[in-house]
């Protein structure tokens, strides 16, 4: 069972480049969500995904930023025109759709830096 | 106010010691509540997961649940080094997570 895998590990970028990150889940999970994580303080919800539908999205996840599932199984998450304050761990996590609040599993996310 | 709050410590035990982390909600339509770990520079590990108010236990790991008191504990025993990371608190609603500040975690040799 190959748990939620997240490219790239690091991504090292100049204020005002778009960057693009890349989720695979657990294969047999239909939920996909992401999450932001800066230091000091716990992951903060940004959008999730069951199948290829978006169902919902944060206040937190501004114009600049996107997320697709295209046919239900990776995800990739779009930030466009980066700013210093988008430099975090975004995190992604994958459940199972039998029945609501099943538990989410987490990759071990992809780090942000903001020259 | 936070609807999870959590000390983010740093906490620090001897090896051996029980260690009791705790957090306090304020939102009475959290329905599961969880336990997380998070080593240095990885992604949470999902520790225990639980949805009544009680004990349930998991080897060294007890997690309690006090829903008239909005409030959760973990409990770790026989603390090893390797317990050494951040345990982050969290609760659902409406099919998201929402995290405490997490509580960083000593375990002194």
């Amino acid at each position: 069972d190959t748990g939620v895998s997240q490219n790239p590990r690091h991504k090292i970028t100049k204020r005002g480049q778009n960057v693009t990150f890349r989720c695979d889940p657990i294969s047999e999970h239909n939920r996909l969500y992401w999450y932001r994580q800066t230091l000091g303080q716990g992951p903060e919800f940004l959008t999730y995904f069951q199948n290829e539908a978006q169902l919902e999205k944060s206040r937190l996840l501004s114009d600049r930023f996107s997320a697709e599932r295209p046919k239900g199984s990776f995800s990739t998450l779009e930030i466009q025109r980066t700013e210093q304050g988008d430099s975090a761990m975004y995190l992604c996590a994958s459940s199972t759709d039998r029945g609501y609040n099943q538990p989410q599993h987490f990759g071990d996310g992809t780090r942000l830096s903001i020259l | 106010q936070k609807e999870v709050e959590q000390d983010p410590g740093p906490l620090s035990v001897p090896e051996g010691a029980i260690v009791s982390l705790n957090c306090t909600y304020s939102n009475s339509a959290f329905q599961y509540f969880m336990w997380y770990r998070q080593y240095s520079r990885k992604g949470p590990e999902l520790l225990m997961y639980t949805y009544s108010s009680g004990n349930k236990e998991d080897g060294r790991f007890t997690a309690q649940v006090d829903k008239s008191s909005k409030y959760i504990s973990l409990f770790i025993r026989d603390s090893q080094p390797s317990d050494s990371a951040t345990y982050l608190c969290a609760m659902t609603r409406d099919d998201k997570i929402i995290f405490g500040k997490g509580t960083r975690l000593h375990i002194l040799p």
